[in-house]
């Protein structure tokens, strides 16, 4: 079991540009979520989804957008990139009944 | 606003000795409480969960919950420098999504 993989782990976007980071999972778990994480700053939720079909905004949104055609695969869209989405970005998905969150590895975003 | 608190540190012990990790969160309804090590440059692994008042242990590890004083904390005995981490405290306060609450985290440094 891979767990759940992101991909690509690095990435440098010029300001304007679009990227799609990719995650998936092989859990079978509903729950999943995107992060980003600066440094000193916790994580922050970006996006969630509690199944295929079905997403939610969480604390930061803007300047993003998912979608969740499958159980294992949650996307995160950046559109128009700008230096503010230099981060960490972090996928994670929860299971039931534990409720433990499980990261992916992460995928280091420099916008220049 | 639903937040969770630690003490940022940095928290330096000697080789040998017992690190103690402090969280306090907000809601009162919270159910499940996670304790998170990263390693710098990698993803939070997951390494207690609680649930219920008490203590429950898992080798060096002990976490400890405090329901109605909202309080959870994370004990490292025998401290190893591969403790060397920060550690975060990680609340899920339910909801839509079963959203989680990160701290920011607290810095261990274990002295050889």
């Amino acid at each position: 079991n891979a767990g759940v993989t992101q991909t690509p782990k690095f990435r440098i976007l010029k300001i304007g540009q679009s990227m799609t980071l990719q995650c998936t999972q092989d859990m079978n778990h509903n729950y999943m979520y995107w992060y980003r994480q600066d440094p000193g700053m916790g994580l922050k939720l970006i996006y969630y989804s509690v199944g295929a079909g079905i997403t939610d905004k969480g604390e930061v949104p803007n300047g993003y957008n998912v979608s969740r055609s499958t159980t294992e695969d949650f996307p995160l869209r950046l559109e128009l990139a700008a230096p503010s989405q230099t981060s960490v970005y972090f996928c994670a998905t929860t299971g039931y009944p534990s409720y433990e969150q499980y990261f992916g590895p992460g995928t280091r975003l420099t916008v220049t | 606003q639903k937040e969770v608190e630690q003490n940022s540190g940095p928290l330096s012990v000697p080789e040998g000795a017992i690190a103690s990790l402090n969280c306090t969160y907000s809601d009162r309804v919270s159910q499940s409480f996670f304790w998170y090590r990263q390693y710098s440059g990698k993803s939070p692994e997951l390494i207690m969960s609680i649930y219920s008042n008490g203590d429950k242990e898992d080798g060096r590890f002990t976490a400890q919950l405090n329901k109605a004083s909202q309080y959870v904390s994370l004990l490292i005995r025998d401290s190893q420098p591969s403790d060397s981490a920060t550690y975060l405290c990680a609340v899920n306060m339910g909801g839509a999504g079963n959203q989680f609450y990160f701290g920011t985290g607290t810095s261990l440094t274990v002295i050889p």
